[in-house]
């Protein structure tokens, strides 16, 4: 089955610690986002990357990293930088430009991550 | 200026009836999409309709319609026949320019929409 997997489910970071998230998708999507929801809150954009070996920083970039090494794979650094990183964080990719539909975000089942 | 706003935190609504969730966006890019997203309690973001600005009609996906008044820039959600699975928070979107490359998307605040029997 096609689709998007982020792991773990649940992260614990203690201060002073950098954790990374894994986002893989079989979708065969050029383009991928993260993002960070808090309680009560929509989403918001940290870093999206469109090719492999490029990527742009988001709305909140500060306190993260990420890699675009293969076409699968987006992996989110949470580095001690980030003073507040508890959160819900969520991977999406999406087919790529052109006809609008493929813009269309498909999102994966979300990493909690509590500071300890 | 808020770029996409959800005046309902909540609503609530009776099984079987349908219920309207609203959503009214600002830009002033010509070329631009309209997306709602459905939250559950588990987390994951479940894309339910698009709409795009130079559509002629309102998007229908089974239950789901978009309600698309662009002179009023607003885009909302109804939902026909409720059903107890449609308890969640649902999420308004918006992508602005997108021809010319990959765009982003500005997301609500979201409403949490309650289903009862």
């Amino acid at each position: 089955d096609g689709g998007i997997t982020q792991s773990p489910k649940y992260l614990f970071r203690k201060e002073g610690q950098n954790v990374t998230l894994s986002c893989e998708q079989n979708l065969n999507h050029d383009a991928m986002y993260w993002y960070r929801q808090d309680p009560g809150q929509g989403l918001r954009l940290i870093y999206y990357s469109q090719i492999v070996n490029d990527f742009q920083k988001g709305d909140i970039a500060e306190g993260y990293s990420v890699s675009r090494e293969k076409k699968e794979s987006f992996p989110l650094t949470v580095t001690s930088a980030q003073k507040n990183p508890t959160a819900f964080y969520l991977c999406a990719s999406s087919p790529g430009v052109g006809d609008p539909y493929q813009e269309t975000q498909y999102f994966g089942p979300g990493t909690r991550l509590l500071v300890l | 200026a808020q770029k996409i706003t959800q005046t309902q935190p909540g609503m609530f609504v009776q099984e079987k009836e349908a219920v309207t969730l609203d959503c009214t966006y600002d830009t002033s890019d010509p070329s631009y999409g309209l997306f709602w997203y459905k939250q559950p309690s588990s987390g994951e973001m479940i894309f339910l309709i698009y709409q795009g600005s130079y559509d002629q009609q309102n998007a229908t996906e089974g239950r789901y319609s978009l309600n698309f008044q662009k002179a009023r820039k607003s885009a909302n959600l109804v939902i026909s026949a409720s059903q107890l699975g449609d308890s969640a928070m649902y999420f308004c979107a918006m992508r602005e320019g997108g021809d010319s490359g990959y765009s982003t998307l500005t997301f609500g605040k979201g409403t949490m929409l309650l289903v009862s029997p």
